[in-house]
């Protein structure tokens, strides 16, 4: 069965450090990564995906991710996290042949402190 | 482009009411897709659509109805409400229904059932 793992709840870091949110994954197949964030009252927006190729992906708003594929791994970092970045971010996955089916994580609330 | 909108932001029923929940794109996507969230446990899969005429059920798919009878409009109907439907309710849609196709979210539906 497909999962992803999102193993922290939240995460506290000060405006200026970096960041990292954590996902790990579980499929059979080659898989398709995706990360979203959604702030208060509001709907997911998509940040960045791995397809295929570059290992480092970058997206939106300063953001990238690290596919591991031995650790099966797909970690959401920025080098410097601003206040505005507060917010619940999740990781999602699909696979070939799996038509449509995100298979989300359950989240993870990253709050950035001034 | 409006993107992808949904019908009401907020609603109340008592339990055994019924009602759709809207949701429509503009960007002409075969895919789309209802997704309840509920906390803890990040996005489930209720339904799900390739294209118009074509329906399919995700992971939790009891207690709801769709139907796609055009490319536009994925309505979520929930046909005798219950007190463990009460979540947010999120549309989304793709392009396609393929795998690497990154999903467009609609800001949500809050529902509460009493």
């Amino acid at each position: 069965a497909q999962s992803v793992a999102q193993p922290e709840d939240q995460v506290n870091v000060a405006e200026g450090n970096p960041l990292t949110v954590k996902c790990t994954y579980s499929v059979s197949g080659n898989p398709y990564l995706f990360w979203y964030v959604q702030y208060p009252n509001r709907g997911l927006q998509f940040l960045l995906k791995y397809i295929t190729g570059d290992n480092l992906v970058k997206g939106s708003y300063g953001f990238e991710a690290e596919f591991n594929k031995s650790q099966t791994s797909f970690h959401l970092k920025k080098p410097s996290a601003l206040v505005s970045d507060s917010a619940l971010y999740f990781c999602a996955v699909r696979t070939s042949g799996n038509t449509g089916k995100l298979i989300f994580g359950q989240g993870t609330t990253l709050q950035v402190k001034p | 482009n409006a993107g992808v909108t949904q019908t009401p932001k907020f609603q109340v029923l008592k339990t055994g009411q019924s009602m759709t929940l809207q949701c429509a794109q503009d960007m002409n996507h075969e895919y789309m897709s209802w997704y309840r969230q509920d906390p803890g446990m990040g996005l489930r899969l209720i339904h799900y659509s390739v294209g118009a005429g074509i329906t399919d059920q995700g992971e939790v798919p009891n207690g709801y109805n769709v139907s796609r009878s055009t490319t536009e409009d994925f309505p979520l109907r929930l046909l005798s409400a219950a007190p463990s439907q009460t979540s947010v309710y999120f549309c989304a849609s793709s392009r396609r229904g393929d795998s690497t196709d990154t999903q467009y979210f609609g800001p949500g539906t809050r529902l509460t059932v009493l």
